[in-house]
């Protein structure tokens, strides 16, 4: 029954490592994101899909790629893990349009050590 | 500026009303929104309201917008200790496909019994 959800939920790994966040919503939205939310809370946009097209890339490092294999899904490849990249990473999806709400999912603690 | 602002903490007495403020910056944005995040969880939407709106109630929750002074607010009423949380303020901006939303950096509520 969730509607946006995300696994893992908790990832430790070491730097240097390559890893990935998935994400899948069922409620039949265009739009997909992903944001980072660091230490301090503060969420900032990275990526937004529309039908699977790259729409929003935001001032992120290219070790970070976006995957959307199909609207319902949308993954986040990170490579070469840094200790600066530990933060709490939210997907989200809304229906397309400016008016609509996104929804968003329980979030991915990732770890670097 | 290019920030959404909000005051960082909050405490209140249970059963008083707390009163959450916030700065957008964007005059265009046309929907603004609540989001509650509680210890270790995800974002969940509290609220919303359009810009044309000056107020809007839901249950123990009213939001204000003076969209002159582009200041909203979030008032809880009766407040309870499962209240405590961080509350997100956000405004969207941007049309129907390049629209996201940006985030104050949260208040921390916090509920004394």
């Amino acid at each position: 029954d969730t509607a946006v959800s995300q696994t893992p939920k908790y990832l430790v790994t070491q730097m240097g490592n390559d890893k990935s966040i998935k994400c899948e919503q069922n409620l039949g939205h265009d739009t997909m994101y992903w944001y980072k939310q660091d230490s301090k809370k503060f969420l900032k946009i990275m990526f937004s899909y529309n039908n699977k097209e790259l729409i929003i890339n935001e001032t992120v490092p290219n070790r970070f790629s976006p995957k959307s294999p199909d609207k319902a899904h949308l993954n986040l490849h990170i490579n070469s893990l840094e200790l600066g990249d530990s933060a709490v990473y939210f997907c989200a999806s809304s229906p397309h349009g400016a008016g609509n709400t996104i929804y968003f999912g329980e979030g991915s603690w990732l770890t670097v050590v | 500026g290019e920030d959404v602002e909000q005051s960082l903490f909050l405490s209140v007495r249970e059963g008083d009303s707390s009163v959450i403020n916030c700065t957008y910056t964007d005059s265009s944005s046309t929907y603004l929104y609540w989001y509650k995040q509680e210890p270790g969880a995800g974002l969940q939407l509290l609220t919303y309201i359009f810009s044309n709106m000056d107020m809007k109630q839901d249950q123990r929750l009213t939001v204000l917008l003076n969209k002159k002074d582009k200041h909203l607010s979030l008032r809880i009423a009766d407040t309870q200790t499962g209240d405590s949380a961080i509350y997100f303020c956000a405004e969207r901006r941007g049309g129907s496909t390049l629209g996201r939303l940006y985030f104050g950096r949260g208040t921390q509520l916090t509920v004394w019994p």
